[in-house]
């Protein structure tokens, strides 16, 4: 199946920062979103992106489908950001996850 | 928000009781499908359903069975509850698995004595 890897697995970051979190993916995929899941445990979404470019708030993200990867940025962190953010894509007939990217904004 | 409400929340039950768990959809999608998240194993899938009536196993799918009766509902049934099935739960929904959005509910957290 459809390979996804997430790195770095785990990013600290001081408040106010910026960092990048990156989704590499095996194969050709249908699609591709971004997840935040908060330290409440809720899986909330942040960007559905098979390819392009998007911005929300603080947030963007990047996805080059003919290299399989994808980028998403965030921009002067804020403690609200801390969680796990997954990335999920669509390739193969089957919906992979990343195993996520644990982010830890400390104020 | 989508539409997506999973109940219960939260449950506490002995090892061998049978427990279901409910996600509700207001949506009208029509491809749902049932998680479950567990430190160092990520997301996954036990069951899906493409329509009503019209499900399948994922790779985690021993222990468990699910019913889909109507569009918006899909339950995910333990049998015979095990330790091992202590987990959070989570139900989530697309309108195309191709190249749908998708969208998880809040999660149900079961823990088995």
């Amino acid at each position: 199946g459809i390979q996804v890897e997430q790195s770095p697995p785990d990013l600290i970051l001081q408040e106010g920062a910026n960092s990048t979190l990156r989704c590499n993916f095996s194969d050709s995929v249908n699609n591709l979103q971004w997840f935040h899941q908060n330290p409440w445990g809720q899986l909330i979404n942040l960007f559905y992106i098979p390819s392009g470019t998007k911005q929300n708030g603080r947030l963007s993200a990047t996805t080059v489908a003919t290299e399989r990867y994808s980028l998403l940025y965030i921009s002067s962190s804020q403690t609200t950001d801390s969680g796990v953010y997954f990335c999920a894509v669509y390739g193969n007939n089957r919906l992979a996850f990343g195993k996520g990217n644990q982010v830890v904004v400390i104020p | 928000d989508a539409g997506i409400t999973q109940s219960p929340r939260h449950k506490v039950t002995e090892t061998g009781t049978p427990v279901t768990l409910r996600c509700h959809q207001t949506e009208n999608h029509r491809y749902m499908y049932w998680y479950r998240q567990d430190p160092g194993h990520g997301l996954r899938l036990i069951h899906y359903s493409y329509g009503v009536k019209d499900t399948d196993k994922g790779e985690v799918s021993d222990g468990y069975s699910v019913s889909r009766s109507k569009t918006e509902d899909f339950l995910l049934t333990l049998e015979s509850a095990t330790s091992s099935q202590t987990s959070v739960y989570f139900c989530a929904i697309t309108a195309d698995r191709n190249t749908g959005e998708l969208f998880f509910g809040e999660g149900s957290r079961l823990t088995v004595l």
